[in-house]
């Protein structure tokens, strides 16, 4: 089974704190992704990236950046914390698409409180 | 990428049938169909994907419509367990993995 893991299930942090959530898959996925959920608004894609060192922005990019040095992690970096990035945090990972191939594999999430 | 617009909740009663209807008017000629169901404080799980026609496995069944502007996820006879949040997505096709979330259905199962 695909297994993505992700380093904290719940943070704390402060206004202006830096961040970092890492992801880390042990599937040899190609493109991996960080969304954000919020009650009502369902899931919203952040960034992703097709493969390492390349990246792409979502829908909402503005406030994160992210890093993806090595095919199996991605890190996705809060520069300076705010409260309206207080969230729940979910990495997913998937093939290289190949038609139908495009199922994305989640992990459990991290719960970010920014105080 | 299309935009999908599902029930906000659905209720039901264990042992009974669910359909949830999923509308994506939009739908690219490359788009394929893909439910997720997500429970409380866990990340979404994939649990079918079509692109025509009928498809069915352990979990649900897909029926998509010739026209595919539309496609209902079929849960037979739900228990209590299958109380979760529904995701419809379109795309994947040629848009390199990306896919769009919306809102998702809320299915509350009762005893």
């Amino acid at each position: 089974d695909v297994k993505v893991t992700q380093s904290s299930r719940y943070l704390v942090k402060r206004t202006g704190e830096k961040v970092f959530l890492e992801c880390v898959q042990d599937m040899d996925h190609e493109n991996m992704f960080w969304y954000r959920q919020d009650p009502g608004l369902g899931l919203r894609l952040i960034y992703f990236s097709y493969d390492v060192k390349m990246k792409e922005k979502g829908d909402i990019p503005e406030g994160y950046s992210v890093s993806r040095e090595k095919k199996e992690r991605f890190s996705l970096i809060l520069e300076s914390a705010s409260t309206n990035q207080t969230s729940m945090y979910l990495c997913a990972s998937s093939l290289v698409a190949s038609g139908s191939t495009d199922t994305q594999y989640f992990g459990p999430g991290t719960r970010l409180t920014v105080l | 990428l299309a935009k999908t617009t599902q029930p906000i909740s659905m209720d039901s009663y264990e042992g009974q049938e669910v359909n949830i209807t999923c509308s994506h008017n939009n739908i690219a000629t490359n788009d394929y169909i893909t439910w997720y169901q997500q429970f409380p404080s866990q990340g979404p799980r994939f649990i079918i994907q079509g692109y025509k026609t009928k498809v069915t496995n352990e979990v649900a069944s897909l029926f998509i419509p010739a026209d595919r502007k539309s496609s209902t996820l079929s849960l037979p006879r739900v228990s209590l367990s299958d109380t979760a949040v529904y995701y419809c997505l379109v795309g994947g096709g040629n848009q390199g993995g990306k896919l769009i979330f919306g809102q998702g259905t809320e299915l509350s199962v009762k005893p």
